[in-house]
């Protein structure tokens, strides 16, 4: 059965500070990897991550994938309190009658403080 | 306008009630999911669509029924509801490229919230 793992479940800081979120995961028939932040509603896209070692990059944001590893993770520079969100990691399956199946993460919950 | 739309927003009901949630999108895609979020902040996949014509299905009870009347609308119905159906259903919809799927074509809609007492 596929699997993600993220760590760490949750995570207080203080703005200005730098956080590092993880995902590692098990799928067959791997396409990409995708990140997501969670408010109070919908899941809202970040990033699609599909070849090792390309980081992606949106302004605080940033992401890369370990293919080799299995893993990717999430940089948040500078931190704000707007930043407070569930961060989900998903893997997405390559086709066949899993085509478009994403398999979540349970999250990171990010806390940042004033 | 709102991509995907979801109704009810919130739900709550008692114990044994069939209920139906309803989902549309407006972005042309072909593709549409039902995704579970348990209380424990889980998305779990129930269900995909592809053109009306379901291509994933989950370990779902057989309560839970999707129906997609046309590839813009997937609806979920469940049938005799149970305490532990409570949580939030997501609707998502996606397009299907050629060379396969495109992971940040997915939309989710904003959850439908729902309670059962």
């Amino acid at each position: 059965e596929d699997k993600v793992v993220q760590s760490p479940l949750s995570l207080v800081v203080h703005e200005g500070d730098t956080v590092t979120l993880n995902c590692s995961y098990e799928v067959t028939n791997f396409r990409s990897l995708l990140w997501y932040k969670q408010e109070k509603k919908a899941p809202t896209f970040l990033f699609m991550l599909t070849s090792s070692g390309i980081e992606k990059k949106s302004g605080r944001l940033s992401s890369i994938l370990d293919k080799k590893e299995l893993f990717s993770i999430l940089n948040i520079t500078a931190t704000q309190t707007g930043d407070s969100a569930v961060y989900l990691c998903a893997v997405a399956n390559a086709g066949g009658t899993s085509y478009g199946k994403l398999t979540f993460g349970q999250g990171t919950i990010l806390t940042v403080h004033p | 306008d709102t991509a995907v739309s979801q109704t009810p927003k919130y739900l709550v009901t008692q114990m044994g009630n069939d209920k139906s949630i309803k989902c549309e999108q407006n972005l042309g895609h072909d593709t549409m999911y039902w995704y579970k979020q348990d209380s424990k902040k889980f998305l779990k996949i129930m269900f995909s669509y592809n053109n009306k014509e379901l291509i994933i299905n989950e370990t779902v009870p057989n309560r839970f029924s999707p129906k997609s009347p046309d590839k813009a609308h997937l609806n979920l119905h469940i049938n005799s509801l149970e305490l532990g159906d409570s949580a939030v259903y997501f609707c998502a919809s996606s397009q299907r490229r050629t060379g396969g799927y495109s992971g940040n074509t997915i939309y989710f809609g904003e959850g439908s919230w729902l309670t059962v007492v």
